[in-house]
C-alpha cells in the first residue's frame, strides 16, 4: 500500500512549456484533490474530482487542467507554464469528500523560469 | 466569505513546555474542523479533527484541540512539546460550497520551532 503518489519531486520549466504533474493512490478513494502552496498563503485548491469521470474547479482553477479517467490516478495538466505557477503541488485524496481524512502526497516542487 | 485565520506566522517554544496554536474560522454553521502537520519537505499528516459531540478532542503525537463555538476558535494545545514537534501546523474547515460540494478552506499555516 503506497498510499499517495506524485511525481516528478521536482522540475524547473521555462515559461510558455508544458507539462503534467502525475497523481495516483491505492486506496480506492473516490475523492481527489490539487493544491498548491506558497509561502503564507497556506494550501489553496485548484482542481477536485469525487469520482471517475468528474471534476470540478477549485479557487486557482486558472492555467490548470485535470481529467480522471480512472479512481486511482488524477493528473494534473500546465498547459502554458507562467513564473506565477512556481509552487509546491499537492494532491490529496480521501475516501468521500465530507469531512474525510485527507491524505497527502509527498509533493512536486515547480520552478518556472 | 468563509475564512480561517492562524494568527501567529512563528511561534518559537522551549523544551518540555505548553503549547497552544491558535485557530479561528469565519464560518456561518459549524463546519468540520481539522488541524494538519507538515514536516520540513514532506506532506500533511492529520493530527485530529472534530465534526460533533465532544468539544475537545484527542489526536496523534499527544496533541489536542478544543472548539469553541462562542469565540469560532479551534485551538490545538500539547502539555509538553519535543524537538521533533518542529514543523508547521495548518487549521483547516470543511464546508459546503454554494453549490453543495465540500471543500477544505485552509489557514496560512503555524511555523513552530523548538528552543533546546
Amino acid at each position: 500500500n503506497a498510499g499517495v503518489t506524485q511525481t516528478p519531486k521536482f522540475q524547473v520549466l521555462k515559461t510558455g512549456q508544458s507539462m503534467t504533474l502525475q497523481c495516483a493512490q491505492d486506496m480506492n478513494h473516490e475523492y481527489m484533490s490539487w493544491y498548491r502552496q506558497d509561502p503564507g498563503m497556506g494550501l489553496r485548491l485548484i482542481h477536485y474530482s469525487v469520482g471517475a469521470g468528474i471534476t470540478d474547479q477549485g479557487e486557482v482553477p486558472n492555467g490548470y487542467n485535470v481529467s480522471r479517467s480512472t479512481t486511482e490516478d488524477f493528473p494534473l495538466r500546465l498547459l502554458s507554464a507562467a513564473p506565477s505557477q512556481t509552487s509546491v503541488y499537492f494532491c490529496a485524496s480521501s475516501f468521500l469528500a465530507g469531512g474525510e481524512t485527507q491524505y497527502f502526497g509527498p509533493g512536486t516542487r515547480l520552478l518556472v523560469l | 466569505a468563509q475564512s480561517v485565520t492562524q494568527p501567529d506566522i512563528h511561534i518559537t517554544v522551549s523544551e518540555g513546555a505548553s503549547l497552544e496554536l491558535r485557530c479561528n474560522y469565519s464560518y456561518g454553521a459549524t463546519p468540520y474542523l481539522f488541524w494538519y502537520v507538515q514536516s520540513p519537505g514532506q506532506g500533511l499528516q492529520l493530527l485530529l479533527k472534530y465534526f460533533s459531540g465532544d468539544t475537545l478532542v484527542q489526536g496523534i503525537k499527544g496533541f489536542e484541540a478544543e472548539f469553541k463555538r462562542s469565540q469560532s476558535s479551534f485551538n490545538l494545545r500539547k502539555p509538553s512539546v519535543h524537538w521533533s514537534d518542529a514543523a508547521e501546523y495548518f487549521c483547516a474547515v470543511g464546508i459546503l460550497t454554494a453549490y453543495s460540494n465540500y471543500q477544505l478552506i485552509w489557514g496560512a499555516g503555524t511555523k513552530l520551532i523548538i528552543k533546546p
